[in-house]
């Protein structure tokens, strides 16, 4: 079974950009949460999406938002990009929201100049 | 307070030893504890998962809870070089939503 996948793997944008994200989860997972990984912050959660309806939002500001579709892939966007948006933002996927395991796709690298 | 803290590290041990990492989390009502890899430049795996008091073995990898200090570990023994990683430590809240916090995890090296 195809494990979760991330595109793009890298990205450079300038400040002010906006950019999108998008997981594919593994197939029957119908959960997908993002995170954002830093040196400074670690793994901090942004949100988690589940048939379609955001279940859950960490402590992020409204210029990050994400949607899931009706085949559970989901896709993130941050607009109006700041310096301090440049991390490593993985997606993880389970089969049902509340699922204990999550399964981490490979991760989108995202700088921002 | 950090909702979940992990000493940062480096943790070094030599090869063959036990590694010993440590957890404490705040919020009492966590249910559920889980111990990820990540190797550098990779994303978390999945390595532990504890839910009861006591300790949990699953071949050299030993995890104990102890939720009246609310407190998790994970011992590695006979550590290899290739355990070298950072070890996140996750807890699973159900307050203000269901959500997995993150310790900022810590680096272990295992020196041959």
């Amino acid at each position: 079974k195809a494990g979760v996948t991330q595109t793009p793997r890298y990205l450079i944008k300038t400040r002010g950009q906006q950019v999108t994200l998008s997981c594919s989860p593994i197939s029957g997972h119908r959960s997908v949460s993002w995170y954002q990984q830093t040196p400074g912050q670690g793994l901090q959660f942004l949100f988690e999406y589940f048939s379609e309806t955001q279940r859950n939002k960490g402590n992020f500001p409204g210029r990050f938002s994400g949607r899931q579709f009706s085949n559970s892939r989901s896709e993130m966007n941050v607009s109006t990009l700041e310096l301090g948006d440049s991390a490593l933002y993985l997606c993880a996927t389970k089969q049902v929201a509340g699922e204990e395991t999550q399964y981490f796709g490979p991760g989108t690298r995202l700088l921002v100049l | 307070q950090k909702e979940v803290e992990q000493n940062s590290g480096p943790l070094s041990v030599p090869e063959g030893a036990i590694a010993s990492l440590n957890c404490t989390y705040s919020d009492r009502g966590s249910q559920s504890f889980f111990w990820y890899r990540q190797y550098s430049g990779k994303s978390p795996e999945l390595i532990m998962s504890i839910y009861s008091n006591g300790d949990k073995e699953d071949g050299r990898f030993t995890a104990q809870l102890n939720k009246a200090s609310q407190y998790v570990s994970l011992l590695i023994r006979d550590s290899q070089p290739s355990d070298s990683a950072t070890y996140l430590c996750a807890v699973n809240s159900n307050t203000g939503g269901f959500k997995t916090i993150f310790g900022a995890g810590t680096r272990l090296f295992v020196k041959a």
